[in-house]
């Protein structure tokens, strides 16, 4: 079945500098690659998706790029903000089958002013 | 709740007790969810169910039960043999073009 592994598991910034967040999954069938955003206490919140027709995904100051062959995804933030202060979760899954969607184990991001 | 409604948002359990946590979606979505999430940690997948009456156990479903009875319903029984059911429990309802939305989650504490 499908594996994600996802790194750095705490990641702290200074307000406006980047932040990337990588994954690998394993099951080379995924192809669709969600990212979500829990901030403490909530539901986590969809804040970006790629499938694997493509290679990289852009929402204003959020991006995510994929490697199919290396079986690598990745989130970064541009000009980070406090608010993006939260734990980041991604997750793989076949799209279309009867397979579940599968987490990393976070990464909290603390954005420092 | 984005169409899909948890119930209670907190939930307290004495020892021996079975509780039951409510999941609701208006979304038409044929799939269903039930995750748990520990203080700093991930998510983990208890029970899943593709269909209406047919349902799969995930990583960690030992202590706990579902149903569904209906597309709309998924409800989470914790029994009494699940020993450490203090956590965070998170519904989520999915399509298959759409994907993953999540309930608002309902925190169980045991008294």
């Amino acid at each position: 079945g499908e594996n994600v592994e996802q790194h750095p598991s705490t990641l702290s910034v200074q307000e406006g500098d980047s932040a990337v967040i990588k994954c690998t999954y394993s099951d080379s069938a995924s192809n669709y690659f969600p990212w979500y955003k829990q901030e403490l206490g909530k539901r986590p919140q969809l804040i970006i998706d790629i499938r694997s027709n493509v290679g990289e995904k852009k929402d204003q100051r959020i991006a995510v790029t994929l490697n199919k062959t290396a079986k690598h995804f990745s989130l970064h933030i541009t000009e980070t903000q406090p608010e993006d202060s939260a734990v980041y979760f991604c997750a793989a899954t076949v799209m279309g089958s009867q397979g579940n969607l599968i987490f990393g184990k976070g990464t909290k991001l603390s954005v420092k002013p | 709740d984005g169409g899909i409604t948890q119930s209670p948002k907190y939930l307290f359990r004495k020892e021996g007790q079975n509780v039951t946590l409510s999941c609701e979606q208006n979304l038409n979505h044929d799939a269903m969810y039930w995750y748990r999430q520990d203080p700093g940690q991930g998510l983990r997948l208890i029970y899943y169910s593709q269909i209406v009456n047919d349902f799969q156990k995930g990583d960690i479903a030992e202590g706990y039960s579902v149903s569904r009875e209906k597309k709309e319903s998924f409800p989470l029984t914790v029994t009494s043999a699940q020993k450490n059911p203090t956590a965070f429990y998170l519904c989520a309802s999915s399509s298959q073009s759409y994907g993953y939305t999540f309930g608002s989650g309902t925190r169980l504490t045991v008294v």
